[in-house]
């Protein structure tokens, strides 16, 4: 495998099901990065994490709750979601950044798409 | 805070150019542009960080104004695998992330 792959592609789920997005990157990348993106609506950003510490929470519900083992795989673990958190879910890595910024390019996954119903 | 871009969405004819814009209300670190198409990943194009730098490949470059806190990306003699979905992310003077703008869809037809 190469680049950015992401497990499930494809994932339906009920509003009391738990599920777990999967992520995983060979690019020895140090920062791994969650996105949502819904229709016409920017890129936006859930977590992210450096060396394993997770550094942004970008006002996430608590129903969405990530984990990082070792800066090779990021999951993203899923309860009592609601219809409005169908989306494409995207997974990105890149070098770490600094303090003061310095966001290097970021290789992103083909996604998962979640419908909720 | 989210950039803005403009246009929102353009239709080229093969080999005319064309610019988007991509512009914020902070002060920025750097300008990344991405670009998507449908139905894949979005896929890194290029950074300019602050300084005014000017970057470019093949026929794809883009400018960033610190001052104006604006960047614009130039498409030129455009192709038909330039179509896609434009995104500028940028970066303030803090934090680790990117905030990206809405897109800009470039159709470009034969």
């Amino acid at each position: 495998e190469t680049g950015v792959t992401q497990t499930p592609r494809h994932l339906v789920m009920g509003m009391t099901n738990k599920k777990s997005l999967k992520c995983e990157q060979h690019l020895g990348h140090n920062a791994m990065y969650w996105y949502k993106q819904s229709a016409k609506k920017p890129l936006e950003l859930m977590f992210v994490y450096n060396f394993k510490e997770q550094t942004e929470n970008n006002s996430v519900p608590s129903r969405f709750s990530p984990e990082c083992p070792n800066s090779s795989h990021l999951f993203l673990h899923l309860h009592t979601l609601q219809p409005e958190d169908s989306a494409l879910y995207l997974c990105a890595s890149s070098q770490a950044g600094m303090t003061s910024g310095g966001v290097r390019e970021q290789y992103f996954g083909p996604g998962t798409r979640l419908t909720v119903t | 805070q989210q950039p803005v871009q403009s246009p929102q969405a353009v239709i080229l004819r093969e080999g005319e150019d064309a610019v988007i814009n991509c512009s914020s209300s902070k002060a920025l670190y750097s300008v990344h542009w991405y670009r998507q198409k449908h139905g894949e990943a979005p896929v890194f194009l290029m950074i300019l960080l602050k300084g005014g730098e000017q970057k470019g490949h093949d026929k794809i470059s883009a400018s960033f104004n610190e001052k104006k806190q604006q960047s614009s990306l130039y498409l030129t003699a455009s192709q038909l695998s330039y179509s896609g979905t434009y995104f500028c992310g940028t970066e303030g003077n803090s934090g680790y992330a990117l905030n990206f703008g809405k897109g800009t869809s470039l159709l470009v037809t034969p």
